[in-house]
This record gives structure tokens, C-alpha cells and sequence, in this order.
């Protein structure tokens, strides 16, 4: 089965600064899609970014970027000039590229953003 | 555009007590899914659905019954409510069953059982 790790419960950044948030996954497939949701105090859950990891190029979305490295298995993200509204859980997660699977979260690390 | 509906916001039940979480989503997306959030173990999938008539265990499925009736529709019954299912419930939808597809999440209901 597969399992995705974040190793940093919490993690911190003065506004205007950039931080980057770890993650790593453990699977034996080829073949899948990552992604990183934003969860802020009102408990949506928000898509940030997607990486498709039969592309090399790492996925942007505005301040938002991976550094994916799948031979490493590794799929960390980085936030460009911070901002107050960027303070929240994020939990990266993955999925199979095989058809009917969920997604597998990680245990989220908490972003405070300091003004 | 409604999205993904979750009924109730908040709950509060007493221990052997039995209760429906409502989802609803008017996207007409086939695939829908139910995940409980515990504080330190990220969302974890409790049943989830491919269509209609559709149904499979995720993860943490003990205490939890699902039905999917209708496409719209993934209610996620408690049969006799335990502490251990205090927690906050997310139901999510997607387009298809390709793992492409971003999914939409409703806004959680926070369940307390005393």
C-alpha cells in the first residue's frame, strides 16, 4: 500500500519570505498523480497543486511550485512571498493512476505566517 | 453552483446513538468518497463509491455503512455511535474515475460523541 510522509508538523515564515514544505511517498507503482491541498481555519479543503509524475517538468501555480524528484520519491513545496493568507494546514497526498483508487493523505504540516 | 453539500455542520451524539451524514453534490460526478479528520493523522478514507449501486471500504470502515442510491447521493450512517468516532467527516466528489481528477470536498461535519 502506498504511504505518504510529511515530516514536519508545523513549520513557520516571516511574510514575504519563502518556505518549503517536505513530503515524501513510498510505492512501487510507476505511474500516479500528487497533489498539495490547503486546509485554512474554515476547514475547506483546497487544491493548490497537481503533478503528474510521467512529466519531469515540476508544476507551478502562481507563488505556489514542487520540487518533484521521483526517483527520490520526493514531492516538497515551495511558497513564494508568503502571505498572512497562506497561514493553514497542508497535507500532500497521493494517487494511482489505476482506476477506482482514493487518495492516500499525509498527516499535514501546519504553516504559521508571521507579519 | 452548490459543489458538495455535507449536512450537518456540527453533531453531537451520545454513546450507542445511531445517525446519516448527508453528502450531496450536483456536479454529476460518479466518484465519491468519505474520509474522517483526527488531529495528527491527516484524512483518512472511510468508504467511497465509483456509481451508483457502487460500493467499497476504504481504510477505516468499522462502525460505518454507506449506500449509493443515486448519483447525487453517498449518506455515511453511524449504526451505534462510539467515542472513537468523534471526529470531523469529509465527503468528496470527483469527475470520473481517473486519478486526474481534482476532487471537491465539502465543508466537514463535526461529530462528538459523548
Amino acid at each position: 500500500a502506498q504511504t505518504v510522509t510529511q515530516s514536519q508538523p508545523e513549520m513557520s515564515v516571516q511574510e514575504a519570505e519563502t518556505v518549503t514544505l517536505s513530503c515524501t511517498y513510498d510505492t512501487s507503482e510507476s505511474d500516479y498523480y500528487l497533489f498539495w491541498y490547503k486546509q485554512p481555519p474554515s476547514r475547506q479543503m483546497i487544491l493548490v497543486i497537481r503533478q503528474e509524475a510521467y512529466k519531469q517538468q515540476n508544476a507551478t501555480e502562481n507563488r505556489f511550485s514542487v520540487n518533484f524528484q521521483k526517483a527520490a520519491k520526493s514531492f516538497s513545496l515551495k511558497i513564494s512571498d508568503s502571505q498572512l493568507g497562506d497561514a493553514a494546514m497542508y497535507f500532500c497526498a497521493y494517487r494511482s493512476e489505476a482506476g477506482n483508487t482514493p487518495l492516500v493523505f499525509g498527516k499535514g504540516t501546519r504553516l504559521s505566517v508571521i507579519a | 453552483n452548490a459543489g458538495v453539500t455535507q449536512t450537518p455542520k456540527f453533531q453531537v451524539l451520545k454513546t450507542g446513538q445511531s445517525m446519516t451524514l448527508q453528502c450531496a453534490q450536483d456536479m454529476n460526478h460518479e466518484y465519491m468518497s468519505w474520509y474522517r479528520q483526527d488531529p495528527g493523522m491527516g484524512l483518512r478514507l472511510i468508504h467511497y463509491s465509483v456509481g451508483a449501486g457502487i460500493t467499497d471500504q476504504g481504510e477505516v470502515p468499522n462502525g460505518y455503512n454507506v449506500s449509493r442510491s443515486t448519483t447525487e447521493d453517498f449518506p455515511l450512517r453511524l449504526l451505534s455511535a462510539a467515542p472513537s468516532q468523534t471526529s470531523v467527516y469529509f465527503c468528496a466528489s470527483s469527475r470520473g474515475q481517473g486519478p486526474s481528477q481534482p476532487q471537491h470536498f465539502g465543508d466537514g461535519t463535526r461529530l462528538s460523541i459523548l
